[in-house]
């Protein structure tokens, strides 16, 4: 069936870099579009970025100077990575799958993302 | 980019009333509207998909509705463990954006 996970540390540090893995069971990279979407604590939730079927990107443009995604098909591993990371990049990260009727129908758990020294 | 307004931020409501949930579009979106399920701990889960379309396995007494570009989710008879966040979603233009959610809780 249909799965995704994200792994990635707990904590990081100010000013250092996110690296999030999302690794996808179920079905293929090079047919579905997977997104990141994430949650601060308390607030609701804010569209990151996408990688397309075809390996294209697209940012939240309010993001975009800080982040990148990329994959591994043959890992079948979508990868996200933000640098400069502030305390209000605290939240938790998800990685969702986008359908052909242009929703997310399949998402991670989420993975908890706290920023501190 | 496209804003939705969410309304009400909040609401509660007895078991077996019925709730309506609105989100509003700055733009024109047709019907590439999506709403979400939001439980704390748990990943958002898909309700309704193209503004009325019941998602997989999501029970009866959920539907959505359009009017213009205003999109309705209806809990024809509200269920306990109906309470939760719910988020509308536009994918009709880029960036995909989200509403500020609506927390429906039981009176």
């Amino acid at each position: 069936q249909v799965q995704l996970k994200e792994s990635g540390p707990g904590l990081v540090q100010p000013s250092q870099t996110l690296s999030l893995t999302c690794t996808v069971s179920g079905f293929s990279l090079t047919s579905y579009n997977v997104h990141w979407v994430r949650q601060p604590p308390g607030k609701g939730l804010e569209w990151m970025g996408r990688m397309r079927y075809n390996g294209d990107t697209s940012y939240n443009s309010a993001l975009k100077s800080r982040l990148s995604i990329s994959r591994d098909t043959s890992k079948n591993q979508v990868f996200l990575k933000m640098n400069s990371l502030q305390t209000d990049d605290t939240g938790t990260y998800y990685c969702t799958r986008e359908t052909i009727a242009a929703h997310f129908d399949y998402w991670g758990q989420g993975v908890m993302v706290t920023v501190s020294s | 980019d496209i804003q939705l307004t969410q309304s009400p931020s909040s609401m509660s409501a007895s078991l077996g009333d019925r709730v309506s949930l609105t989100c509003q579009s700055s733009q024109g979106i047709g019907n590439y509207l999506s709403w979400y399920q939001h439980k704390p701990g748990k990943p958002p889960k898909p309700m309704i998909y193209y503004a009325t379309n019941l998602a997989d396995g999501v029970p009866s007494r959920f539907s959505g509705s359009r009017s213009g570009s205003d999109y309705s989710l209806t809990i024809s008879s509200l269920e306990s463990e109906d309470t939760a966040i719910y988020y509308c979603l536009q994918y009709d233009e880029y960036p995909p954006t989200f509403g500020a959610g609506t927390k429906l809780e039981l009176k």
